[in-house]
């Protein structure tokens, strides 16, 4: 079965650094793009960035370009999303979610990672 | 830059139809998708590529997309359908989800 897992809820101060990861199995993880998903408190799906493990090409929406960084390590089917400077405007759930292969939709979803952050 | 608009909320009676809308520009020329999300849960795609239901999605939901606007039909809506629903389409290789509307069964 296909599986996206994401590590847990993190609580941090303004101005820390933050790494949260997703780890995919039952299918083939680094030839498949792995979106980043963000919903603030009460609010839609914001889109962040997307990347293709195999080779870490990473496309960012303008809006979260230079604020996060998007990685990945191939040797266990991983994808992080970084943060070197958090802030508390940062707080949300963050989800990840695999780009089907006809790339028309997202059809796989993590459980999202509760990131806290106060001030 | 593209935007894709919901209306925030929508409501409609046990049984009847539910319709919401989403807006874009010449959106009939992209393949759009919506997602349901129930409270603390994590989105599920119920339509995809305009009109296709996911395996194990119920028959009832549909969707279309014509000119400006997609739609996601809900044909004898039941309360367990009760969820904020996203509609969501590619502005090159970029998703753009739609603001979400909240569906009430009433």
């Amino acid at each position: 079965d296909v599986q996206l897992v994401q590590s847990g809820a993190e609580v941090k101060k303004a101005g820390q650094s933050l790494t949260i990861s997703c780890q995919g199995s039952g299918y083939s993880f680094t030839t498949t793009w792995v979106g980043w998903v963000r919903q603030m408190p009460g609010k839609g799906l914001e889109w962040m960035g997307i990347i293709y493990p195999d080779d870490s090409d990473t496309r960012y929406n303008p809006s979260f370009q230079g604020q996060v960084a998007m990685s990945a390590d191939r040797s266990i089917n991983t994808v992080y999303l970084h943060w070197s400077s958090l802030k508390a405007s940062d707080t949300a759930i963050y989800f990840c979610a695999r780009r089907d292969a006809s790339g028309s939709y997202l059809d796989y979803w993590g459980q999202g990672t509760l990131v806290t952050v106060s001030s | 830059s593209f935007e894709l608009t919901q209306p925030p909320s929508a409501s409609v009676s046990p049984g009847q139809t539910a319709s919401i809308t989403c807006s874009g520009d010449r959106l009939e020329r992209k393949f759009v998708c919506w997602y349901q999300q129930k409270p603390g849960q994590t989105p599920v795609v119920v339509i995809y590529q305009d009109k296709n239901r996911p395996s194990g999605i119920p028959e009832r939901f549909s969707g279309s997309n014509s000119g400006n606007t997609a739609t996601l039909t809900i044909s004898g809506t039941q309360a367990m359908d009760e969820a904020d629903y996203f509609c969501q389409a590619w502005d090159g290789n970029s998703p753009v989800f739609g603001g979400g509307t909240k569906l009430t069964v009433l």
